[in-house]
């Protein structure tokens, strides 16, 4: 199963808005509700900032908002601040073989 | 609030095996959510190795199946995972995590990681 597909970075401006963008083949991100978005930050563990494509953990800002359109998932954060800055990884279940695959990940600058 | 903690040998030699534990506090391995092991090589992105229930059903990466084994000890609170014929492509972060709610595909709590390097 490839992994998902990712831009490698991504940057914007202090109170700007930035979309992610997570793609997917047929049979994962287009048709399972199991579409998670995770930030990490340099030297630690991820953490998840919107899981079944929409849903926002409590404690994560509602900057955070993720979207799907056919195979493909987006993480947008608005309102873009100065800690947003980090690695962001997209998952997907998978059906066959019952396995969970990630994005190669997005580095997002805040400039 | 769970908290996860990998322990185990940070260095591995070629065509070895690598053996990692994942010790679980703040709550019971014998719920009903499933206990992973992700990695991440240096500078590169994260893979799901696989995931293990308390029973001991597992569920293996494909690409990772046949080398890949994953335990659980219900008496010690710990789960573990096993990858044999290392070579310095398996040198990597590798994290513990619980999912969310059990069965949600969630990967809400991580351990720290514990970084194994291969080399002889």
């Amino acid at each position: 199963q490839s992994a998902l597909t990712q831009p490698p970075s991504a940057s914007g401006s202090p109170g700007q808005s930035v979309t992610i963008s997570c793609t997917g083949t047929s049979g994962d991100v287009d048709i399972y509700n199991f579409v998670t978005w995770y930030q990490q930050h340099p030297g630690k563990a991820p953490k998840v900032m919107i899981y079944e494509v929409t849903k926002r953990p409590s404690g994560v800002p509602d900057r955070f908002s993720g979207s799907r359109s056919g195979n493909t998932a987006s993480l947008t954060v608005s309102g873009l601040q100065a800690e947003d800055e980090a690695s962001y990884y997209c998952s997907s279940y998978v059906g066959s073989n019952n396995l969970v695959v990630f994005g190669g990940g997005t580095e997002l600058t805040v400039l | 609030q769970v908290q996860l903690q990998e322990s185990g040998p940070g260095l591995g030699k070629p065509s070895g095996t690598l053996s990692l534990t994942c010790a679980v506090s703040g709550g019971s391995i014998s719920t009903s959510n499933w206990w992973s092991w992700v990695r991440q090589p240096p500078g590169k992105g994260l893979e799901w190795i696989g995931e293990i229930y308390h029973s001991g059903r597992t569920n293996y990466n494909p690409s990772l199946k046949s080398r890949v084994t994953m335990s659980v000890d219900k008496s010690k609170n710990e789960f573990s995972l096993k990858l044999s014929s290392l070579t310095a492509a398996d040198t990597a972060v590798y994290y513990c995590a619980r999912d969310l709610i059990g069965g949600d595909y969630v990967l809400y709590y991580w351990g720290q990681g514990t970084l194994v390097t291969v080399s002889s």
